[in-house]
């Protein structure tokens, strides 16, 4: 069962354009939802995150738009440039207990940035 | 401040071994997380060790297990190789798990045979 589905697979866009990549996840207990950035060789690296508690949170070219109601959240790179072509990938999880459970990963998009 | 550190980056091993992996947490993180990367399944939480304890656990089978020791470093063994479990294996660190910031390893890729 996958618990947190990411669209589309691949994406091209042209540099300066905006980057879309969409998550829509299906436990209403996720409550903390990051997005990952990994270049091939490397692990993921968090580029930012968010809470359910609000609806948008923005850190430099990099914006998450989160809609509870419809359990979907979505990250906008804003004048994409050549060196954001990389692997994204969304994830969520849940406190329970001690602790949180583990990240939940979507299988990931594959961001190419065209100069 | 030094990252995360994976031993060995690469790996190779027949069926039916057995491989232990390592993962040097970033100094002062408490919590250590095991993830398995795969192109079919992309990446999987298999568990997380917190204060030497195992706190959470994916839905892999008991041949996955793992361990910390007292200074946050942490090792994942996988018994019985099979085909199937070459991968990337991942280690993340944290100071508190899942609900802050994960940090990365490199990875330990391993190639089953």
């Amino acid at each position: 069962q996958q618990q947190v589905k990411q669209s589309p697979q691949s994406l091209i866009v042209q540099k300066g354009g905006i980057s879309i990549i969409n998550c829509a996840y299906e436990n209403t207990a996720f409550d903390y939802f990051p997005w990952y950035q990994q270049f091939p060789g490397k692990g993921p690296a968090l580029l930012i995150a968010i809470r359910p508690d609000v609806s948008e949170k923005k850190e430099g070219r990099f914006t998450i738009s989160f809609n509870k109601s419809a359990k979907q959240f979505s990250l906008h790179i804003m004048d994409s440039q050549p060196g954001d072509s990389a692997t994204y990938f969304c994830a969520a999880s849940r406190y329970s207990g001690g602790g949180a459970d583990g990240l939940t990963f979507g299988k990931g998009t594959h961001l190419i940035i065209q100069p | 401040k030094a990252g995360v550190t994976q031993t060995p980056r690469y790996l190779i091993k027949t069926r039916g071994q057995q491989v232990t992996l390592s993962c040097s947490p970033i100094s002062g993180h408490r919590s250590v997380s095991w993830y398995q990367q795969t192109p079919g399944q992309g990446l999987q939480f298999l568990f997380e060790y917190f204060s030497e304890t195992q706190r959470n656990k994916g839905n892999f089978p008991g041949r996955f297990s793992g361990r910390q020791f007292s200074n946050s470093r942490s090792e994942m063994n996988v018994s019985t190789l099979e085909l199937g479990d070459s991968a990337l294996y991942l280690c993340a660190s944290s100071f508190a798990g899942a609900k802050e910031t994960q940090y990365f390893g490199p990875g330990t890729r391993l190639l089953v045979l």
